[in-house]
């Protein structure tokens, strides 16, 4: 069956502007989770949702960054007024279930995102 | 909050060389403990799952092993290829938490 899938693939933006990056996970996933990668680094947890409690959200590095998973199933991370630091691969995971589980996580291609 | 911490970062391996690493986490609401392997320009891809103290899983030339009551789990590499070369991250869960990643062992097999 189809994977998780994210869009678009590559991003370039300019400092200051609004980016939106996109994660369709496996259907009947009911846990999303956002990570990022910065050069150099290791993976970084940025948010979480799990059915439709209200998402973790302790690992967004500030308010610039918003999540949104609607109806359960698409995630749209959002990051506004982007800067340098922004600049990482975004990774989506999607998993059967969460917490007491030893459902596997299933990650995305990841969307590159550029900030000139 | 679950604090998984993988040693060491980072290692070199003759290839050939057998070599291990070490994934630590907190023993206590444990429940599971993944392994992934995250080769470069590649998304993260499962290699493990383990939940019973003394779990040993094994697929080709890699072996894992996990002791919860002391928070441990480690993975072995037999006979180290250049293919091997990659970070490996392990992932802990429990009670009602997030799966918590550790930051990774990198390794590079030079041939």
């Amino acid at each position: 069956g189809a994977g998780v899938s994210q869009s678009p693939s590559n991003k370039v933006t300019e400092k200051g502007k609004d980016v939106e990056l996109r994660c369709d996970p496996i259907s009947g996933h009911t846990a999303l989770y956002w990570y990022r990668q910065s050069l150099g680094q290791g993976l970084e947890f940025l948010i979480y949702f799990q059915g439709n409690s209200a998402p973790d959200k302790s690992g967004l590095p500030s308010d610039r960054f918003s999540a949104e998973r609607t109806g359960g199933s698409v995630s749209t991370l959002t990051i506004q007024r982007t800067q340098q630091e922004d600049s990482a691969v975004y990774l989506c995971a999607s998993s059967l279930g969460w917490g007491r589980t030893t459902d596997t996580q299933y990650f995305g291609p990841g969307t590159r995102l550029t900030v000139l | 909050i679950l604090n998984v911490e993988q040693s060491p970062q980072s290692l070199h391996v003759q290839e050939g060389d057998s070599t291990n690493f070490t994934c630590s986490f907190p023993s206590s609401n444990f429940y599971a403990l993944h392994w992934y392997r995250w080769e470069t320009a590649k998304s993260p891809e499962a290699l493990f799952v383990m939940t019973l103290n003394g779990d040993e899983k094994k697929k080709g030339r890699i072996s894992a092993t996990l002791n919860t009551k002391e928070g441990y789990s480690y993975l072995y590499i037999k006979g180290s290829q250049p293919e091997d070369s990659a970070t490996y991250l392990c992932a802990s869960s429990g009670g009602y938490q997030k799966v918590t990643f550790g930051t990774g062992t990198k390794l590079q097999v030079i041939p």
